[in-house]
């Protein structure tokens, strides 16, 4: 197993502001990833972090709002911009051990838009 | 499109009352299934992978089961500590999870 550190764990923002999410894996790894979690549904996966090129989108996310970044192979950063309370949602990171296997997540980061 | 449902949406149980939840799912490829343990305000924590139909994994008061079309998470004599959502995702040709909305166990003492 992987352990993912995510912070910030919560926090309440202002709309039209940007909010910035680490993630740091206690090991390296070739992807990670970045789902959103709104109350009541399912985790969606937002994008594949790659180390050394740009993320992977998945529909209905663009990365003008959600702009990530992926330094090296144990760290990555999601943020949320120019937020609206739609946006309010539980943010999380994870790896796979090897590709489409058990994946391991972070705790989470609670975002509330005011 | 590969898809994931669960039922119920919420089970609640007496202690020591044993019940199954389910996984139904639909995905071109079955690369693995896997099943989840969330607690509120934290990400979900992996609990067994399953690769094909017949297998079974167990862990302490758990069972996870898998056919063609559906996998089962029993639970025998459950606790209040067993109190969690229960998450569900599968892996196909996509090579990305799909997961459940989830089922929100609550186990009364």
């Amino acid at each position: 197993s992987a352990v993912i550190s995510q912070k910030p764990s919560r926090d309440i923002c202002q709309r039209g502001t940007s909010l910035t999410i680490q993630c740091q894996v206690d090991s390296q790894v070739t992807m990670m990833f970045w789902y959103r979690q709104q109350p009541g549904q399912s985790l969606t996966l937002i994008a594949t972090a790659n180390q050394g090129s740009e993320a992977t989108y998945e529909s209905g996310f663009v990365i003008d709002k959600f702009p990530i970044s992926r330094p090296n192979l144990t760290f990555s950063t999601l943020t949320v911009s120019n937020m609206s309370p739609e946006d309010s949602s539980i943010y999380l990171c994870s790896v796979e051990r090897t590709i489409a296997t058990e994946a391991f997540f972070g705790q989470g980061t609670r975002l509330t838009v005011v | 499109e590969d898809q994931v449902t669960q039922s119920p949406e919420a089970l609640r149980l007496q202690e020591g009352e044993s019940s199954s939840l389910n996984c139904s799912y639909t995905v071109s490829g079955l690369r693995g299934l896997f099943w989840y343990r969330q607690d509120p305000g934290k990400g979900p924590e992996f609990l067994f992978t399953l690769y094909s139909a017949g297998e079974e994994k167990e862990k302490e008061r758990l069972k996870a089961t898998l056919t063609k079309k559906e996998s089962f998470l029993h639970i025998t004599a459950p606790k209040p500590e067993d109190s969690a959502t229960y998450l569900c995702a599968t892996s196909g040709g996509s090579e990305k999870l799909v997961f459940g909305k989830g089922t929100k166990l609550t186990v009364n003492p």
